[in-house]
């Protein structure tokens, strides 16, 4: 069964101090990667696309990673600004074009 | 500016009562899809369509119906039959070309009396 699991579920930053959110992911034929961030109360917000182990997105304060197994978003020197819920998707055949998304986490960043 | 537009924001439903969630788009995408997003949960998939008077059941359809008559819409109904609906749902599509990016709207809030 094709699953994505994040870990931590919650993580609490000071204002500067950089960390990684990692997703895990087991997919028979992975299509693609996705990273989300969801405010709370709204849409989720698409960040990042990857499709192929070693490769790497950046975006502001933000950087996505893949391996065969799993996936990093880092966060360097991350503002209160990038307080919000953080959401990792694959995208496989059995499900046609719909994405797999695990369960989120959610980054608190403290001034 | 082209987007996904889901209404209402917020809905109360007394139990035993169907509600009808819209999403209409208008950023001609082929494909769309309804998700559900309970606290401390991912998102899941209830339904999607591919294309126009044609949809396939995602993970939790039980209590749930769509239609697809027109490419811009794709209501949500939750029936009576959905033990507990209370929860945001979220309305996406995707282009069915290109990137593989789903959009997503602003959500509903449902919540059951």
């Amino acid at each position: 069964e094709d699953q994505v699991t994040q870990s931590p579920e919650a993580l609490r930053l000071q204002e500067g101090e950089s960390s990684s959110l990692n997703c895990s992911y087991t997919v028979s034929g992975l299509r693609g990667l996705f990273w989300y961030r969801q405010d709370p109360g709204k849409g989720p917000e698409f960040l990042f696309t990857l499709y192929s182990a070693g490769e790497e997105k950046e975006k502001e304060r933000l950087k996505a990673t893949l391996t065969k197994k799993e996936s990093f978003l880092h966060i360097t020197a991350p503002k209160p600004e990038d307080s919000a819920t953080y959401l990792c998707a694959v995208q496989a055949p059995q499900a046609g074009t719909a994405l797999i998304f695990g369960k989120g986490t959610t980054l608190s960043v403290s001034s | 500016d082209g987007g996904i537009t889901q209404s209402p924001k917020y809905l109360f439903r007394k139990e035993g009562q169907n509600v009808t969630l819209s999403c209409e788009q208008n950023l001609n995408h082929d494909a769309m899809y309804w998700y559900r997003q309970d606290p401390g949960q991912g998102l899941r998939l209830i339904y999607y369509s591919q294309i126009v008077n044609d949809f396939q059941k995602g993970d939790i359809a039980e209590g749930y119906s769509v239609s697809r008559e027109k490419k811009e819409s794709f209501p949500l109904t939750v029936t009576s039959a959905q033990k507990n609906p209370t929860a945001f749902y979220l309305c996406a599509s995707l282009k069915d070309s290109g990137a593989n990016v789903l959009t997503f709207g602003a959500g509903s809030r449902l919540t059951v009396l």
